[in-house]
């Protein structure tokens, strides 16, 4: 079964442009969370999919940053325009049932903006 | 609001060594409690996990024990091995509450 998928591993942008980061869950995980980790900083939990349903967004830090998962498959984030302190790893997580059951993660994509 | 302490890094233990890696918690409920590892170029994975006081969480070697009257949940390994070297982050969820909040991570290097 294939895991938690992103794309790409690695994008460097410019102040101003915009990117967009996807995220394929595991088939069959209704459950999709964004977090994103700043460097040095904590791994800080920006939003969470029901399907195709917005669950809380709490985390969202303004908005520049919109996600989308139409269909209730995978998912996007974009980000625009994108400003420097957006540089960080985005991290992309599905789980099959809401509650204590784990989230599987992705192996991130790591943002640079210059 | 939530939050997870640990300690700084890097750690770096020569192999065999006895690690420990402290984490403690502030939380307004009865959260549970977990221990994620990143190898290098892969995703985060679930080592271990505790969801009530004085649980064990064990897992490749690896235990912590879920101390509420210390809010607490230190991990340890009795002999490490260079392939453990990775970065581990301490994490809660809250009851009711399918967020993760992590703590900053701590990055470990086992010298051979």
């Amino acid at each position: 079964e294939a895991g938690v998928t992103q794309f790409p591993s690695h994008s460097v942008i410019e102040k101003g442009q915009t990117v967009t980061l996807r995220c394929d869950p595991i088939s069959g995980h209704d459950n999709l969370y964004w977090y994103r980790r700043v460097m040095g900083k904590e791994i800080k939990f920006l939003l969470h999919f029901v399907k195709e349903s917005k669950q809380d967004e709490s985390g969202m830090p303004n908005n520049r940053f919109l996600a989308e998962r139409t269909g209730g498959t995978y998912s996007t984030l974009k980000v625009q325009p994108a400003e420097l302190e957006d540089s960080g790893v985005y991290f992309c997580a599905s789980s099959q049932v809401v509650g204590i059951n784990e989230q599987f993660f992705g192996p991130g994509t790591r943002l640079t903006v210059l | 609001g939530d939050s997870v302490t640990q300690m700084e890094g890097p750690v770096t233990l020569s192999e065999e060594a006895f690690l420990t890696i402290n984490c403690t918690y502030t939380a307004t409920g009865y959260p549970s409690l977990f221990w994620y590892v990143q190898y290098p170029g892969e995703g985060l994975q679930l080592l271990l996990k505790a969801t009530k006081a004085d649980d064990k969480g064990s897992n490749k070697g690896f235990e912590a024990t879920y101390r509420k009257e210390t809010t607490s949940f230190h991990l340890e390994k009795g002999s490490v091995q260079v392939s453990d070297s990775a970065v581990y982050f301490c994490a809660l969820s809250d009851q009711g509450d399918d967020k993760i909040i992590f703590g900053k991570g701590t990055r470990l290097h086992i010298l051979p």
